[in-house]
């Protein structure tokens, strides 16, 4: 029973590229999540999608930052222009159905560390 | 900006000994809690939850405690082992969103 799986692991980018991160959820899981997170901190909340909808992007800068979850494929997170602030571990999170419940819980995956050199 | 903080930065504790990990949060409209471990280079991992009309879970030498009347929260690990050490982060999540608010984070080192 394979986890939420993200690639990549690692990903080094220079100032002005892009960065693209994919995430497949956990299988059955159809609510995709994500967070991202800074060295010594928690997780911050950046966007919540499902299949072909984003439904909570309140976390999500509000320029060079897009995700989508299309019907087939992954949920990609993609991050234009990249500035060294970008630099972060980025999180795929997924649950099965909306509204979060013991049984019905978001499960995170190994995350995609970002380096913006 | 975040509602859920933690008391604690850095807990140590002895190799057998109980920890206890605190947590506080701020909005009372939350009605889920989750408890995650997170290694070093390695996402959160799931290790126990509690709805807000409880008090008490347990689980496998685990034991969250929820006292809704200070908004405090705890995660209590029996027997400490070195394998435990790692950061602990309580999230929130706010009744009706599928959104998990955490804290900062406690980093529990276990000493033989």
């Amino acid at each position: 029973n394979a986890g939420v799986m993200q690639n990549p692991r690692h990903l080094v980018r220079r100032r002005g590229q892009e960065a693209r991160l994919r995430c497949s959820p956990m299988k059955g899981h159809s609510h995709v999540y994500w967070y991202r997170q800074l060295p010594e901190e928690g997780l911050k909340f950046m966007v919540y999608l499902q299949k072909e909808n984003i439904i909570d992007e309140s976390g999500m800068p509000k320029e060079r930052f897009s995700a989508e979850f299309p019907k087939e494929g992954p949920s990609i997170l993609r991050i234009q222009q990249v500035v060294r602030g970008d630099s972060a571990a980025y999180f795929c999170a997924s649950s099965p159905t909306r509204g979060l419940d013991s049984g019905n819980t978001i499960y995170f995956g190994e995350g995609s560390w970002l380096t913006v050199v | 900006g975040e509602s859920v903080g933690l008391h604690l930065p850095t807990l140590s504790v002895q190799e057998g000994d109980n920890s206890i990990i605190n947590c506080a949060y701020s909005n009372s409209a939350s009605d889920y809690f989750i408890w995650y471990k997170q290694e070093s280079g390695k996402g959160p991992q799931f290790i126990i939850d509690i709805r807000s009309n409880m008090d008490k879970r347990q689980g496998q030498r685990v034991t969250v405690l929820l006292n809704k009347t200070v908004k405090h929260l705890s995660l209590q690990i029996a027997a400490t082992q070195p394998g435990d050490s790692a950061v602990y982060f309580c999230a929130e999540n706010l009744g009706g969103y599928n959104k998990l608010i955490f804290g900062a984070g406690t980093r529990l080192a276990v000493h033989p």
